[in-house]
């Protein structure tokens, strides 16, 4: 049973930084990818970027870029999502989910981390 | 970056009502497309996947369809648990962008 367990929720001031770690199991990360989406309340999903567990490749959302770093650790299945120079309008809940690629070139995000609520406030 | 816009926004349906929801691709996207749903409180879960793939273990009711730029997500005959917000997102090139997402409510 594929499953995706995230840490719990964080409270940070403008200005710190939030790491969100995404520990999996049930499939072979390091063959794998992970993608990274962020919902802020009451309103829609946003993709934030993928990194490939195999060989460390990343692509982040524009709007986010400079600010936020996607890594993995294969020795411990975990992925992780840093963000730095938190804004209120980074308060969301962040999801995780395997990124998957069929023989047939189709991709999906499937299964989903729980979410972890990061909440930016002074 | 290719847009992703769903109609409609919202929609209030009955038990046993057959819905179709319509998402439209600003480009060309083949049949690179996929439908989430998502309840209140929890992460969203897929559905479809290349347009009219069912995923493992989602009920028969779901079906998707389309190709290019329109595509729709069709529930056969709602059930209590439907009730939800469903979103579609595109796999055809990065980024991933996702539609503004439907609400079904209850009627």
């Amino acid at each position: 049973q594929i499953q995706l367990v995230q840490s719990g929720g964080e409270v940070k001031k403008p200005g710190a930084s939030v790491k969100v770690s995404c520990k999996t199991s049930g499939f072979t990360l390091a063959t794998s990818g992970i993608t990274w989406v962020r919902q802020a309340p009451g309103q829609g999903l946003e993709w934030m970027g993928w990194i490939s567990a195999y060989n460390g490749g990343t692509y982040y959302a524009q709007e986010l870029q400079g600010r936020v770093t996607m890594t993995t650790d294969t020795s411990t299945n975990t992925a992780y999502m840093e963000l730095r120079s938190l804004r209120s309008d980074d308060t969301a809940v962040y999801y995780c989910a395997r990124y998957f690629i069929d023989y047939g070139g189709s991709s999906r995000f499937d299964p989903w981390g729980q979410g972890t609520l990061v909440t930016v406030s002074s | 970056d290719i847009q992703l816009t769903q109609s409609p926004s919202s929609l209030s349906a009955s038990v046993g009502d057959r819905i179709t929801i319509t998402c439209r691709a600003s480009q060309s996207i083949s049949t690179y497309l996929n439908w989430y749903q998502q309840k209140p409180g929890t992460a969203p879960n897929l559905l479809i996947y290349a347009a009219s793939s069912l995923q493992s273990g989602v009920p028969s009711r779901f079906s998707g369809s389309g190709s290019g730029t329109d595509f729709t997500l069709t529930i056969s005959s709602l059930q209590p648990e439907d009730f939800a917000t469903y979103y579609c997102q595109q796999s055809y090139s990065a980024p991933f962008t996702f539609g503004p997402g439907t609400k079904v409510y209850i009627k």
